[in-house]
């Protein structure tokens, strides 16, 4: 199976801040990776897919880049709706792996 | 619009089985897969497994391979997941999710979720 290690585990952060998170995968996924949100009591929302398309209707503030092993999600400007955890997906191959998720965190 | 409503609340106790349902509508229920994935109290996701609607065909996640069965109903657009022989780390919220249209097995439609707690 492939192994998501995703970095850091949490975060906190300030309205405005420019936050990144980053997963790497244990063998390359060519860019078969996908970024979700999750908020508490409610089902992960996909932000982004093919590693770096933004998901129809998610603020251009997310982007996603990365290709073989290496990703990164940038939120530009964080803002207070942004804190949550964060989720990588690899589906190059099965099993379906997910990252252990980023907690967001206000300062 | 697309929507994966989830059967409610469980409780069971260890050795037990459930089994949850994901009703689909808003698309053609057998052009997708559903996959079942999970998440105990605090914990990250786990990708339990996924079947076919099409024909049923199924690919699980290897830990669960042997107490898990997940099955659909084409005339009710409905799919299930049996998880048998509970034990306390099966506590968990579980979800239904559909993968994307585009073809890549990551999830733009997810059901609200079924809390499963398994407790004597």
């Amino acid at each position: 199976a492939i192994r998501i290690t995703q970095s850091p585990s949490s975060l906190s952060a300030s309205t405005g801040d420019r936050v990144t998170i980053t997963c790497r995968a244990s063998q390359g996924i060519s860019s078969y990776l996908a970024w979700y949100q999750q908020k508490p009591g409610k089902a992960p929302k996909l932000l982004i897919y093919a590693a770096s398309t933004l998901q129809s209707g998610v603020p251009s503030r997310f982007s996603g880049s990365g290709s073989g092993t290496d990703f990164t999600l940038t939120i530009s400007c964080l803002q207070s709706e942004d804190f949550a955890t964060y989720y990588c997906q690899q589906y190059y191959s099965y099993p379906l792996t997910f990252g252990g998720g980023t907690k967001v965190e206000i300062k | 619009q697309v929507q994966l409503v989830q059967s409610g609340a469980e409780v069971k106790k260890p050795g037990a089985s459930v089994k949850v349902s994901c009703k689909a509508s808003g698309y053609t229920f057998t052009s997708y897969g559903i996959s079942w994935v999970r998440q105990a109290p605090g914990q990250g996701l786990e990708w339990m497994g996924w079947i076919s609607a099409y024909n049923g065909n199924t690919n699980y996640a290897q830990k669960l391979q042997g107490r898990v069965t997940m099955t659909t109903d084409t005339s009710t657009s409905t799919a299930y997941m049996e998880l048998r022989s509970l034990r306390s780390d099966d506590t968990a919220v579980y979800y239904c999710a559909r993968p994307s249209s585009r073809g890549g097995n990551y999830f733009d439609y997810w059901g609200q979720g079924t809390l499963v707690t398994v407790s004597s």
